[in-house]
């Protein structure tokens, strides 16, 4: 079966301090991988997703950035955090086919920038 | 382009009580339709799924039917309990957003459940 793993839970940072997120899938290949975010008692904001290695597209313009260095492994980055960054960051997958398929999340990360 | 419009929060009711969510939707093309739930501190959780017309999903007493006519996914339980405190999110995967295959939410509704 399909797991995804998402790390670390729970992470506090300064401003202007460095980012990264990891989000890793099994028993699957060649997944659609997402990066989404969750702002305090609001609604889930995509910020950006990927079809294969190496292939990021960005859904908002923004103060992070994303990589896919493996076929199952999706990264969240940012050079400087801003206090706006706080939130609640949540990987998902998909396969690759079938247009039916709902997406699968990972548990999240909580990351409060002080 | 692509949007979910949830019923608007929080919902406080007692345990058996009888649960609605409403959800509608707008998409371009025929979308399938989901129902997630996040408890406290969680991610989110697929609840149930409809992919075309008149389809009913269901799962753990929830039940939504795909309502072509009225663009609606409304989410209902016949007796709600104190567990099923969480989040509920529509959503909508519009067959037209081609491989990316995007997700578009509704924005959430709190349900409390009080014993």
């Amino acid at each position: 079966s399909q797991t995804i793993h998402q790390w670390p839970a729970t992470l506090v940072q300064p401003v202007g301090s460095p980012l990264s997120l990891e989000c890793t899938v099994e028993g699957t290949s060649n997944p659609n991988l997402y990066w989404y975010r969750q702002a305090a008692g609001r609604g889930l904001q995509l910020l950006f997703y990927s079809v294969g290695i190496g292939q990021i597209s960005s859904e908002v313009p923004q103060n992070l950035s994303a990589s896919r260095p493996q076929d199952r492994q999706f990264i969240l980055s940012s050079k400087k955090l801003l206090l706006s960054d706080s939130g609640f960051y949540l990987c998902a997958w998909c396969p690759p086919t079938g247009v039916n398929s709902p997406l699968h999340f990972g548990n999240g990360t909580r990351l409060t920038v002080t | 382009g692509d949007s979910v419009t949830q019923m608007e929060g929080p919902v406080t009711l007692s345990e058996e009580a009888f649960l609605t969510i409403n959800c509608t939707y707008t998409a371009t093309g025929y979308p399938s339709l989901f129902w997630y739930v996040q408890y406290p501190g969680e991610g989110l959780q697929l609840l149930l799924k409809a992919t075309k017309a008149d389809d009913k999903g269901s799962n753990k007493g929830f039940e939504a039917t795909y309502r072509k006519e009225t663009t609606s996914f409304h989410l209902e339980k016949g007796s709600v309990q104190v567990s099923d405190s969480a989040v509920y999110f529509c959503a909508l995967i519009d067959p037209l957003s081609g491989s990316a295959r995007q997700l578009t939410f509704g924005s959430g509704t709190q349900l409390t459940v009080l014993p």
